[in-house]
């Protein structure tokens, strides 16, 4: 089952702050978040591990609630080189242990005009 | 430079056809994995492979098949191609332990079946 993402769609200003969140039904072992320019491959961002550790990433740093089984992306003082489509992908646990893959979640589409 | 390839961007196919998608990496990594990307679905895992001739189901394999006979290229087969095929196909790769490794995705092939 696809972690569930939001918002679906985000529009911001340079220099504006956002949030997406990626929410799973299941327990989980990592989360990775990437960005897809329109026609291009998506690219890796960051891969937070279970233990809630935070990540940053220049001005992008994303968190990771185990017990909740939630991790949010934050994007800070955006950019325009920002814009994009934004994929978590989850990997589960089984039995303690990794499921040795990826499920990723429908994306959010986010925009950021002059 | 890490690099990812695929046979072809573009590819047109009638209904019934057996179709080969090619993808080549150059980093010498043992994990390979075939995605399609659908609009409003993001991406769904159709195979991976872990090692030489190894392959695991993903999440949606129905109609597809998988061949790994060498290390560096990983191919994925629709035996018999359906409209509902129509999709983008991104390959990837990645060192081994799905947990902690960052996935080079290719450009993708963009795939219609008339």
């Amino acid at each position: 089952q696809q972690p569930v993402q939001s918002p679906q769609a985000v529009i911001l200003r340079e220099g504006e702050d956002a949030v997406i969140n990626c929410s799973s039904s299941k327990a989980l072992y990592s989360v990775h978040w990437y960005r897809q320019k329109h026609g291009e491959a998506p690219v890796f961002l960051m891969i937070l591990l279970k233990g809630g550790e935070q990540k940053g990433h220049e001005k992008i740093s994303a968190s990771f609630n185990e017990k909740k089984q939630q991790s949010s992306l934050y994007l800070t003082a955006s950019q325009l080189s920002y814009s994009g489509t934004y994929f978590c992908g989850t990997e589960s646990t089984t039995s303690g242990g990794s499921n040795y893959k990826l499920t990723f979640g429908k994306g959010t589409l986010l925009t950021v005009n002059p | 430079d890490v690099k990812v390839t695929q046979s072809s961007r573009y590819l047109v196919k009638r209904t019934g056809e057996k179709v080969f998608l090619e993808c080549v990496q150059d980093m010498d990594h043992e994990n390979m994995f075939w995605y399609r990307q659908d609009p409003g679905l993001g991406l769904r895992l159709i195979y991976f492979s872990y090692d030489v001739k190894m392959k695991e189901k993903g999440d949606i394999p129905e109609g597809y098949s998988v061949s790994r006979e060498k290390k560096e290229r990983f191919s994925l087969i629709l035996e018999s191609a359906s409209t509902n095929q129509t999709s983008m196909y991104l390959c990837a790769s990645s060192l081994p332990g799905v947990s902690i490794y960052e996935q080079y995705f290719g450009p993708g092939t963009r795939l219609t079946v008339t």
